[in-house]
């Protein structure tokens, strides 16, 4: 996605921890979204950021820095299921605008 | 409760054909969001209503494409003629008043031949 910038895989062992970068462009941004996307399936909602600061929910969290133009989304205990790829995506004037994905593969 | 509901899951069609893919919001929810995904652009936003209005169309390929959403419960995208490069998996997604969150349907994955 232009200006959403993500890596494209990251590969970890179950129960590792995985943190998964993501940089956009600031001008009119609002907030900053992570969704989860298995193979053949919809994109789920995992976090939404507008604040700095970190937020947690379960072994998922969540960080934003508005200045910096910086998200990270941490997985931590990593389980088989984790195996997906996650959208970063940008909150801007009513719409969202996602990065290309980091596809992260868990292996036992 | 009823998720965003899709309809086909799967269609397959030859180029030339007209194609209509057709999405029914979560109820209650008052903007409805048509994505394409593809394994080179990635996830893209081709349009999008509030209160059945069209608000942003700019990521409508072009003239072959168009939507419409005639009530709260009900949206079309149709493409007309459908050629191989609009091969692709197209989901709708909605989202509740005063909210940011939108939330995706199942998704049609579209071949065209």
């Amino acid at each position: 996605g232009q200006n959403i910038d993500q890596p494209t895989e990251m590969t970890a062992t179950e129960g590792a921890i995985v943190q998964i970068n993501c940089t956009y462009q600031t001008s009119g941004f609002n907030g900053l979204f992570w969704y989860q996307q298995h193979a053949g399936e919809a994109p789920t909602f995992l976090s939404y950021n507008v604040l700095d600061g970190l937020e947690e929910k379960g072994r998922f969290s969540s960080f934003l820095s508005r200045s910096k133009g910086y998200s990270y989304l941490l997985l931590k205990e990593l389980q088989m299921k984790d195996s997906a790829s996650y959208l970063c995506a940008a909150f801007r004037r009513g719409k969202l605008q996602f990065g290309a994905g980091t596809q992260v593969v868990v292996t036992p | 409760d009823a998720g965003v509901i899709q309809s086909p899951r799967h269609e397959v069609t030859e180029m030339g054909q007209e194609v209509t893919l057709r999405c029914k919001p979560i109820s209650g929810h008052n903007s409805l969001f048509w994505y394409r995904q593809t394994m080179m652009r990635g996830l893209e936003l081709l349009i999008y209503f509030n209160n059945n209005v069209p608000i942003d169309d700019s990521g409508m390929p072009e003239d072959r494409f168009s939507a419409k959403m005639p009530n709260a419960s009900f949206s079309t995208l149709k493409i007309q003629p459908s050629e191989p490069r609009d091969s692709a998996v197209y989901f709708c997604a909605s989202r509740t008043p005063g909210t940011d969150t939108q939330y995706f349907g199942p998704g049609t994955r579209l071949t065209v031949l």
